[in-house]
This record gives structure tokens, sequence and C-alpha cells, in this order.
């Protein structure tokens, strides 16, 4: 069966450092994966995705993620986190024909 | 870029009765819109897969006639919740595709609806 796991609830860094926000999945065959923020009272906006090529993917506001395959994961990271960076987090992949959305994670980005 | 709208964007509603809810794409045609539900920390998950002109497709274990979908236009899709009772009450999500030459993973997602029965 294909799966999402976001393993922590909540993420909380201090403004300046960097994020990791954690996702792992089980699919079969090659995966398509991304990485959606939800702000409050917002609609899920993209954020980057991982389809083939490069394993380091680059998305918006500064986001990037790395698909490894070995350890089937693909983490979200920012190098230096903003207040405004706040917001529910979900990665996703692509199933058969719909998207598998993890649970979320609450990142919080202390001033 | 591409924005897809819900209303009412909360309600509140009595138990047994009926509340609709739309998306629309504001500035796309959207030949294809999907809904979701959100529970609290929980995931989205897909309810059912909506084409414009033809009768949507829905996921095991969703009530059709329970949840009814109306995608009348290229840039309006409806869910009517019937007979709402309050095990209803959940964040509900719509989506978008892109256009019919994107890939179908390509989506715009609303900003969601408060659904909470009484």
């Amino acid at each position: 069966a294909q799966s999402v796991a976001q393993p922590e609830d909540q993420v909380n860094v201090a403004e300046g450092n960097p994020l990791t926000v954690k996702c792992t999945y089980s699919v079969s065959g090659n995966p398509y994966l991304f990485w959606y923020v939800q702000y409050p009272n917002r609609g899920l906006q993209f954020l980057l995705k991982y389809i083939t090529g490069d394993n380091l993917v680059k998305g918006s506001y500064g986001f990037e993620a790395e698909f490894n395959k070995s350890q089937t994961s693909f983490h979200l990271k920012k190098p230096s986190a903003l207040v405004s960076d706040s917001a529910l987090y979900f990665c996703a992949v692509w199933g058969t024909y719909k998207y598998i959305f993890g649970t979320g994670t609450r990142l919080k980005v202390l001033a | 870029g591409a924005v897809v709208s819900q209303h009412p964007s909360w309600v509140i509603c009595k138990s047994g009765t009926s509340v609709k809810i739309e998306c629309r794409s504001l500035d796309f045609q959207a030949t294809t819109m999907f809904w979701y539900r959100q529970f609290p920390k929980q995931s989205l998950m897909l309810m059912a897969t909506s084409n414009e002109g033809s009768k949507a497709t829905y996921e095991q274990g969703v009530e059709k006639d329970k949840f009814l979908i109306n995608h009348a236009s290229l840039t309006l899709s409806t869910l009517t919740v019937t007979s709402a009772h309050p095990e209803d009450s959940s964040f509900y999500i719509c989506s978008a595709r892109a256009s019919e030459g994107t890939p179908i993973y390509e989506q715009y997602f609303g900003p969601g609806t408060r659904l909470t029965v009484t």
C-alpha cells in the first residue's frame, strides 16, 4: 500500500536557524513526491516536487528537499528559517491516480 | 498564479439540514476538480473527482447520496452535504487541475470550508 509518514506533529526552530521537516514514503515504483504548505484559512500552496532528476530539489520561498531512495525519505529543508515560515506542512506522494498526503507537521519559527 | 476560491469559508448548520459548498476556479477553466476532507490532525483524504459535465467518481467508502457533487461548468463545482450530522463536521477542501494538458497532479487548492453541524 502507498503511504506517507510525517513523524513529527510539530517542529520548533529559532529564527535564522536551519529547519528540517521529515517525510518518509512507501510506494511501488518510482515515486512522485511533493511538499505543500497550508497557512491558516488558506489553501494548500505548492512548494516543490520531485519527479525525476537531481535528488536535491529547490522550490519556492527558499525551501529545498532531498530525495533519498535508499532511505525512502524526502525531507524538507531551509537554511535559515523565518517567522513567516510558521505554517502546516504536508508531504505527499502521487499514488495510482490521487494524492496520498501525510498527516502534516506544524512548523513554528520562534523569533 | 491560478486561484481557486471556496464559499462559504465556514458554515454552521443544524443536524438534518443540507449545506452546499462552492468551489470556483477564478482565472482558468478547470475540467477536473477534486474534493478532499481534512480531519483534525489528520491528512487530507480524497473524497471524489469531478469532471465537467459528467458524474463524479467517488472514493471507496464515501457515500454518494450524502455528498452530492455537481460540476456544471468549467469554473464551478459544488459539494452538497445532505442530511448533515455532527460526524460530517470537518474541513472540506477543493482543488482544480491546472489544465487539460498538464499532469493531473498539478492542482490548485482552495482555501477550504469549515463545516460544523450542531
